[in-house]
This record gives structure tokens, C-alpha cells and sequence, in this order.
């Protein structure tokens, strides 16, 4: 079982839906982050989160610690969020070693 | 403020040939990493830097060496190719708060094909 779990693995949503993405993972972490890949592009750091909630713009990310549980969220989705999200965990303790989960690819259609 | 560079972003090679991926940060930043994504897989440590001078294997290091040139260089090297090392490189660097580490900044990907 891989340390960090995405779902859906693909994802196509029509343009204006409220996108949900899942991340599960199973050690005990000190952040997760939430990344976005465009096609051949390359990566961005969305959120790192430690506790509770953040938004910025139609971006929301969760989590839930004891339940060993993240969410994304987008808000009216648009074109352009077409993209791969990657879920990332950093585990405690050490260099602090970062385990990627293996994205999320969403589509949104007009 | 270029965050991270690494460079070439694409590269063909033969097997059995040697190359080295180049990447810098102008962030002040201690730690680097070099990871390569292949399709499937969450992307994979192959090595990394905690500070200057130092270097570290990550999961998948063999057929790879590393050198930390100075605290804003780190360059990977494959001494002879293969095509199991056809990938895509990204060389990442996490912003640090004291002994806590935050943000990860990533350049933008080397595609390497090997023949």
C-alpha cells in the first residue's frame, strides 16, 4: 500500500462544477501539500497545510489529522484548472522526507 | 526572482553516454532535491542536499551521482546512461523556518529520453 493514496485518479468535470479531490496517507506527517502540474509544465506549490483549512481564490484545502485526511476543492471550475494535482506528505522528524502521491488528472470542459 | 533553474529541459541521449542536469536556487535556501516522475508514479528521491557540502542517497540513487557545488548549485550526473533512466528531472528546493521546512519550490522539469 503506497504511504499516500489519491482519489479519483482521473477526474472530468463540466466548467462552473465544485471539483473534490482526496488524499489519504498512513504515517505521521509534520505538513501536506497540495501541488499543480499543467501538461508539460512544471510544478507549483498550491497549499501546505499543518491543521485546519486554507483558501486562496477557488482554491480550498483541508485536513483532517487524526483521520489522516486531505481534500482540494475548486469552486467553479474553470478551463483552466485542467492540470494534474499531486498530493505530498512530509513525514516527521529526520530531512523531514517528502512521499508524492501520483496525482490527480483533472479536465474541465466548457 | 527565478526561484529554481535547472537546465537543459530537454536532452537525447545514447546509452552508455554520460550527462549532467544543472540546478540553481536564488532563494537562500540549504536543502535541495532531485526527483525524477515517470508515468504512474508519484515522483521518486533520487538524491538530495541537506546543506552545503552535504548529499544524501534517496530512493532510487543507483546509476546517479550528485554534487553540491555551493549552496545555491546542485547538479545531477548520469555517468552512463540507460534507457531505464528515461524520465522526467526535477530539481526542488523547500523554503526552511529554523528546523522546520515549508513551501517546496520546484524549477521546471528536464525531459530526458535515452536511446
Amino acid at each position: 500500500k503506497n504511504e499516500v493514496e489519491q482519489s479519483p485518479q482521473n477526474l472530468t468535470a463540466q466548467e462552473e462544477e465544485f471539483i473534490t479531490i482526496n488524499c489519504s496517507y498512513s504515517v505521521g506527517i509534520s505538513a501536506l501539500h497540495w501541488l499543480q502540474q499543467h501538461p508539460g509544465g512544471g510544478i507549483v506549490s498550491l497549499f501546505m497545510l499543518s491543521s485546519g483549512k486554507k483558501k486562496h481564490g477557488r482554491l480550498i484545502a483541508t485536513i483532517n489529522i487524526q483521520e489522516k485526511h486531505s481534500s482540494l476543492h475548486i469552486t467553479a471550475s474553470h478551463p483552466r484548472d485542467s492540470a494534474v494535482y499531486i498530493c505530498a506528505v512530509r513525514s516527521l522528524g529526520g530531512y523531514q522526507k517528502v512521499t508524492f502521491g501520483t496525482g490527480t488528472k483533472l479536465q474541465v470542459i466548457p | 526572482n527565478a526561484g529554481v533553474t535547472q537546465t537543459p529541459k530537454f536532452q537525447v541521449l545514447k546509452t552508455g553516454q554520460s550527462m549532467t542536469l544543472q540546478c540553481a536556487q536564488d532563494m537562500n535556501h540549504n536543502s535541495m532535491y532531485w526527483y525524477r516522475q515517470d508515468p504512474g508514479m508519484g515522483l521518486r528521491l533520487i538524491y538530495y542536499s541537506a546543506s552545503e557540502g552535504t548529499t544524501d542517497k534517496g530512493e532510487v540513487p543507483n546509476g546517479y551521482n550528485v554534487s553540491r557545488l555551493n549552496k545555491r548549485e546542485f547538479s545531477l550526473r548520469l555517468e552512463s546512461a540507460a534507457p531505464s533512466q528515461t524520465s522526467v528531472y526535477f530539481c526542488a528546493s523547500p523554503q526552511a523556518y529554523g528546523a522546520h521546512t515549508g513551501e517546496l519550490f520546484f524549477g521546471e522539469g528536464s525531459r530526458l529520453t535515452v536511446l
